[in-house]
This record gives C-alpha cells, sequence and structure tokens, in this order.
C-alpha cells in the first residue's frame, strides 16, 4: 500500500499566521493518463471531512484562495496563508492513484 | 446537491456483523461514480474501505477483503456496508461518500459511530 507521511503531526498558530503541511508519498503519485491524484481534506470538530484540494493544487468550489496545494511525484505541500478560527482541525492527504487509496495520518491545526 | 446518510446500530458484540445503510438523496446512485464507505478510528486514523460503483462492481481495501462487502438497493437509492467477524478494533465513526470526477470524495454522510463490545 502506499503510505502518506504527513508532517507535523500538529500544528500550532496564531491567527493570520501561515501554516505549512507536507504530505509524502512512498511511491509517485503521477498516474498513467498523466493525472496526479493527491487531495487534502479538512476534517472540522463534530463535523464530517471536507473536500479542499484535489489533483494537487486544485481548490475545490467555494474553497479560498488562502488554501494552495503544491508537489509533484511524492512530495506534496498545503499552505495555508492567514490562517482563520474557521481553518482549525484536523488536516488528511489522500491518494487515489493507486489501490487501496490511502490517508495520510492527519495534522492538527489548532491555535496557539 | 448529493446528500448522504449512514444509519445503524450503534453497538455491535465482538465476532458479530456490523451492517450500515447509507441513503442517497439528490442523485441516483445507479447514473454514476462510486459509492464509498471510510471510518475513521479513535484518534485521528482514517481507512479507506471500498466502493460499489455506479454499476455495481465492488472494490474493497485487502486489509478487509475477507470480512467486508457493500451492496446496494437501487429500488430505495441505498447502498450498504457489511463488515463480518468484527473485534474491538473495528470501533470506529463509519462514513459514507460519494467519489465524483476526478476521483474526489466530494460529498459525506455525517458519520455513524459504532461501538465493538460485549
Amino acid at each position: 500500500d502506499v503510505v502518506l507521511t504527513q508532517t507535523p503531526v500538529s500544528l500550532s498558530v496564531t491567527l493570520g499566521d501561515q501554516a505549512s503541511i507536507s504530505c509524502r508519498s512512498s511511491q509517485s503519485l503521477e498516474y498513467s493518463d498523466g493525472y496526479t491524484y493527491l487531495e487534502w481534506y479538512l476534517q472540522k470538530p463534530g463535523q464530517s471531512p471536507q473536500l479542499l484540494i484535489y489533483e494537487v493544487s486544485n481548490r475545490f468550489s467555494g474553497v479560498p484562495d488562502r488554501f494552495i496545494g503544491s508537489g509533484s511525484g511524492t512530495d506534496f505541500t498545503l499552505k495555508i496563508s492567514r490562517v482563520e478560527p474557521e481553518d482549525l482541525g484536523v488536516y488528511y492527504c489522500f491518494q487515489a492513484t493507486h489501490d487501496p487509496y490511502t490517508f495520510g495520518a492527519g495534522t492538527k491545526l489548532e491555535l496557539k | 446537491e448529493i446528500q448522504l446518510q449512514e444509519s445503524g446500530p450503534g453497538l455491535v458484540k465482538p465476532s458479530q456483523s456490523l451492517s450500515l445503510t447509507c441513503s442517497v438523496t439528490g442523485y441516483t446512485i445507479t447514473s454514476g461514480y462510486d459509492w464509498s464507505w471510510i471510518r475513521k478510528f479513535p484518534g485521528n486514523k482514517m481507512e479507506w474501505m471500498g466502493y460499489i460503483s455506479y454499476s455495481g462492481s465492488t472494490n474493497y481495501n485487502p486489509s478487509l477483503k475477507s470480512r467486508i462487502s457493500i451492496t446496494r438497493d437501487t429500488s430505495k437509492n441505498q447502498f450498504f456496508l457489511q463488515l463480518n467477524s468484527v473485534t474491538t478494533e473495528d470501533t470506529a465513526t463509519y462514513y459514507c461518500a460519494s467519489i465524483t470526477d476526478y476521483y474526489v470524495m466530494d460529498a459525506w454522510g455525517q458519520g455513524a459511530s459504532v461501538t465493538v463490545s460485549s
């Protein structure tokens, strides 16, 4: 199975700061069709996970432009500029390139 | 807008089967997409369990392959999860989700908490 290693495990920020989360894959996530099926989800407290980013860098409908996904191959990053209160929760990277699909272990974003 | 809702027992005894239903509104499950089950264990670990496609084919996580079955009732626009021979390690919140274009899970149910305990 593809292992997604997310760092850090937790991240304490001040509102308005930038936050950065890394996701490294044990295999390249580029599929034979040329696309890279690496996604980011956020689970806010008491809610279901919600899609933020798909195909590495595409923001899902309604996701603010302060969320920026980047990377290629095996190394990916989610940056959140100007963290706001509604951004707090657990972030997961997820890959749908290889079967079985797998999640990273999660990064908890919390306030200092 | 696709909406999903899980239902089923919140408590299951060890060695028995866990059965959950996902009711879908806003889209017909035979029209397209894959219909998936995901679980979140106590702590933060998430596991993709498998899906049933709009055509009825299934794809399971090999870690569960001998115990899992995902089926559907097209007349009710529902799909189901059955997990056999459960242990306490299957205690988790179970989510159903639609896997739509670009292989994304853009709609999720609210989650069903299941505890395995005698």
